[in-house]
This record gives C-alpha cells, structure tokens and sequence, in this order.
C-alpha cells in the first residue's frame, strides 16, 4: 500500500519569495514520485518525477524536487515564484505496478502575492 | 498531437439518471486511465486499461459504474443511478507503455453535478 500526505493545503507567497511545497510518502517499494499541477478548469501537468536515478530533479517552469529516503520526502521547491505559478499542485507516488497508477496526495493550492 | 480530450467538459444531471463520458486518448498510447476528483482532494484511480484490456479496477468503483475501451482507442465510463456522491471531476489520462515507466496525460476533465 501506498500513500501521500501533502503538509499545507494553502500556501501564500510573495512575488520573488521561495516556494516550497511539502510531501511526504509511504510505499514498500521503492517508489516512484511526480509532482503535477493543475490550473483552474485544466488537467494535470507533470512538472517533474523521480525515478531513482539522480535524488535531485529538476523540472518545468523552474521547479525542482529532491528525494529523501531517510525522510521518506519529496518537496518541491522554486527560488523565485511568479504570479503564474499560482494554482493547484500534486505529489503522487507509483510502485510501478497496475499500469503504474498514480497515489495522489491532497493537494497544495500556492498563492503568489504581488 | 492533439493531447488527451474529453467530453463533455460538464454535465448536470438528476439523481437516478444515467451517464457516460468519453475519452479520446493521444492517438498512439495504449494505456488509458480513469481518475475521479472530488473538491479539494487529489485525484483517485478508478481503473485502467491497455489496448483493449481492463486490467485494474479500483473498489472506488462500484457496480453502478462500468469503463469500456472497446477497440483499444477512446473509452467510455459510464455511471447508472447516479447519486449526489458521484458529483466530482472526472479525469482521464492515457500513456506509451515501453518496459519503463510511463507518464501519463491528463485530459482537461468532466465535471459531474448530480442534483
């Protein structure tokens, strides 16, 4: 069985401030792990996925994440956040099996402020 | 490359009514999935196909619901009786299978009203 917990329903940050979304996993396998967004009234976007070869990954838009198995952990973060990047995001985690179907955590909605 | 699409985007309907959406998948992917998001939670897997094949359903899916891919192109999820709880986004993604892992496309969605 597998699982994600996303800390933070809400985050607020300012123009050019850091971004930082929190995930956390569970899985008895050694998982796979995506972040997706969603902007309103679209589907989801993969920004970036971990697939067990370099623990840092970069992807879209500037965003990177970094695995942590000792912390069981895959935050994503972004040096500097835009206005545009205001929406909805998602961690997921996949054991490989059943087609590779997707666990998704609760969700993470950023708010950039001007 | 057109992308994931589905239709219709929206649908209200009437408790006890039945519905079906459909999904059109990236032309040469294999796997289709179905996905159901209700408000302010992540998406959860209802089923998934390759080509043809059902090969995974979820317990998310009730006997009311049945999924169909029958020439292993677009798909049909179909909801019989519909109830308030069924109201929710309804998300379709198809991917390549190529030994490794896949990523999957999502379509933009149907969202489901059941008044």
């Amino acid at each position: 069985a597998q699982s994600v917990t996303q800390l933070g329903s809400h985050v607020s940050v300012s123009e050019g401030a850091l971004v930082l979304l929190r995930c956390n996993y569970s899985s008895s396998v050694p998982p796979y792990l995506f972040w997706y967004v969603q902007y309103p009234n679209q589907g989801l976007q993969l920004l970036l996925k971990y697939t067990s070869a370099a623990t840092l990954v970069k992807g879209i838009n500037g965003f990177e994440a970094e695995f942590k198995k000792s912390e069981t952990s895959f935050h994503l973060t972004k040096p500097s956040a835009h206005m545009s990047d205001a929406a909805e995001y998602f961690c997921a985690v996949s054991d490989g099996n059943a087609g590779n179907m997707l666990t998704f955590g609760g969700g993470t909605r950023l708010m950039v402020k001007p | 490359d057109t992308g994931v699409s589905q239709d219709p985007r929206h649908k209200i309907t009437k408790r006890g009514q039945n519905v079906t959406f459909r999904c059109d998948p990236i032309s040469e992917h294999n796997r289709l999935y179905w996905y159901r998001q209700t408000l302010g939670q992540g998406p959860e897997f209802l089923t998934y196909f390759q080509n043809e094949a059902q090969l995974e359903k979820s317990r998310l899916l009730s006997n009311r619901f049945s999924a169909e891919r029958p020439k292993g192109s677009f798909s049909t999820l179909e909801i019989q009786r519909t109830e308030q709880g069924d109201s929710a986004m309804y998300l379709c993604a198809s991917s390549l299978s190529g030994g490794g892992l896949d990523e999957q496309y999502f379509g933009p969605g149907t969202r489901l009203t059941v008044t």
